[in-house]
């Protein structure tokens, strides 16, 4: 199916492990993003990436890493959770001065 | 000061109502601006893009762009118990990152 999707929908992880968000479009977007948001803060911008192996921080970038190896996967790894990291993380993509396409969502609780 | 402010709300009006919803940004260079509707559990979804001064009209919405003012609205017309959900502002900021910046949102609720 065409479009941009996110796995998993909900993870349950406890503190101190790593943990790898998924996302993957189908649209050759060469912009990608992830975000999370929490009540009161919006959405909130962690990393993103402008083509393949070209990525770059955002506004709250610690305690998370990502790669971009191929145009369409674009993952999220939390190195070591903590529970300030729960959240509903939201991967996004888009050309270059066109709206963005959000996924599905991954609500990660860390206990 | 936050790049891109909204009027947080909560915004309630009765169905068939005006909702207005507004938004200010910091970024004079900004080019291109849009706003998002998300429902409760769900993730954003575009409803309207505006790119230049005055209005732009699609249906029951109107997005109005500012750019001297730095200022962008979204008017509902006949508001619907169904548009009740959180709106968010965002602008593609200039320079060469082309990062997309979200206000905080604001909360809308249509009474029937």
């Amino acid at each position: 199916d065409a479009g941009i999707t996110q796995s998993p929908r909900y993870k349950i992880t406890e503190t101190g492990r790593q943990v790898t968000l998924m996302c993957h479009q189908t649209w050759s977007h060469s912009y990608m993003f992830w975000y999370r948001q929490d009540l009161g803060h919006g959405l909130r911008l962690i990393y993103y990436s402008a083509a393949a192996d070209i990525t770059d921080k955002g506004e709250v970038p610690d305690g998370y890493v990502v790669s971009r190896s191929k145009t369409e996967n674009f993952p999220l790894t939390l190195e070591s959770a903590t529970r300030s990291q729960t959240s509903v993380y939201f991967c996004a993509s888009r050309t270059l001065d066109t709206e963005a396409f959000f996924g599905q969502g991954t609500r990660l609780t860390v206990v | 000061q936050k790049e891109v402010e909204q009027n947080s709300g909560p915004l309630s009006v009765p169905e068939g109502a005006i909702a207005s919803l507004n938004c200010t940004y910091s970024d004079r260079g900004s080019q291109s601006f849009f706003w998002y509707r998300q429902y409760s559990g769900k993730s954003p979804e575009l409803i309207m893009s505006i790119y230049s001064n005055g209005d732009k009209e699609d249906g029951r919405f109107t997005a109005q762009l500012n750019k001297a003012s730095q200022y962008v609205s979204l008017l509902i017309r006949d508001s619907q118990p169904s548009d009740s959900a959180t709106y968010l502002c965002a602008v593609l900021l200039s320079g060469s990152a082309r990062q997309l910046t979200f206000g905080s949102g604001t909360q809308l609720t249509v009474l029937p």
